[in-house]
């Protein structure tokens, strides 16, 4: 089955404290991209990545990283958590480089940093 | 840059009303269009796209046409039923070599009531 997933899908952590979230997709997409959703603000990107080890800023990349040495992965780091990043957080991947090509998205992961 | 307005939510009608979920957009070219619905719990799903203009999008009901001279794609669907209670999220992909970009909405929440 085609599908994207991610780990943990809750998180309760404390401020400072670093945490990385996993993404996984099975489909040989080169696109992947990180989003988060808050209320009011839709859904933002973080970061995304084309291919491996090709990774860019996406709308609101501050207090995050990620990295793509492999292509069916790319981890959400967050170093040092501040409660401001609580949310939602979606991974997502496509088709690189094909505008028709939709996004296909994993379950989400509620994040709390207290 | 790119953008997506959506109409603002939340939006509730009792089962079996006309359902119209506005959407219009700001890019260079002609991007793709797409309608991602989330339901409670879960990631995005897609709905429907449209990828040219004119085109029309349809799926379980729902349908949406990609209307170049106005920059729109409404959402609409005839008769709504308790199921389709979820958040809507217009979104559109650009026609360049970043194509795996998406830019979304802020997401319309729909509350259908039997």
């Amino acid at each position: 089955e085609a599908q994207v997933t991610q780990n943990p899908r809750y998180l309760i952590t404390v401020t400072g404290k670093k945490l990385t979230v996993t993404c996984s997709q099975n489909m040989n997409h080169e696109y992947m991209s990180w989003y988060r959703q808050d209320p009011g603000l839709g859904l933002r990107q973080i970061y995304y990545s084309m291919n491996v080890e090709v990774t860019d800023k996406g709308d609101v990349p501050e207090g995050y990283k990620v990295s793509r040495k492999e292509k069916r992965n790319f981890p959400l780091i967050l170093e040092s958590p501040s409660p401001n990043q609580t949310s939602l957080y979606f991974c997502a991947s496509t088709v690189s480089g094909r505008a028709s090509y939709e996004q296909y998205f994993g379950p989400g992961t509620r994040l709390t940093v207290t | 840059g790119n953008s997506v307005t959506q109409m603002e939510g939340p939006v509730t009608l009792s089962e079996e009303a006309f359902l119209t979920i506005n959407c219009t957009y700001t890019a260079t070219g002609y991007p793709s269009l797409f309608w991602y619905v989330q339901y409670p719990g879960e990631g995005l799903q897609l709905l429907l796209k449209a990828t040219k203009a004119d085109d029309k999008g349809s799926n379980k009901g729902f349908e949406a046409t990609y209307r170049k001279e106005t920059t729109s794609f409404h959402l609409e669907k005839g008769s709504v039923q308790v199921s389709d209670s979820a958040v809507y999220f217009c979104a559109l992909k650009p026609y360049n070599t970043n194509a795996g970009k998406s830019t979304f909405g802020d997401g319309t929440t729909l509350t259908v009531k039997p």
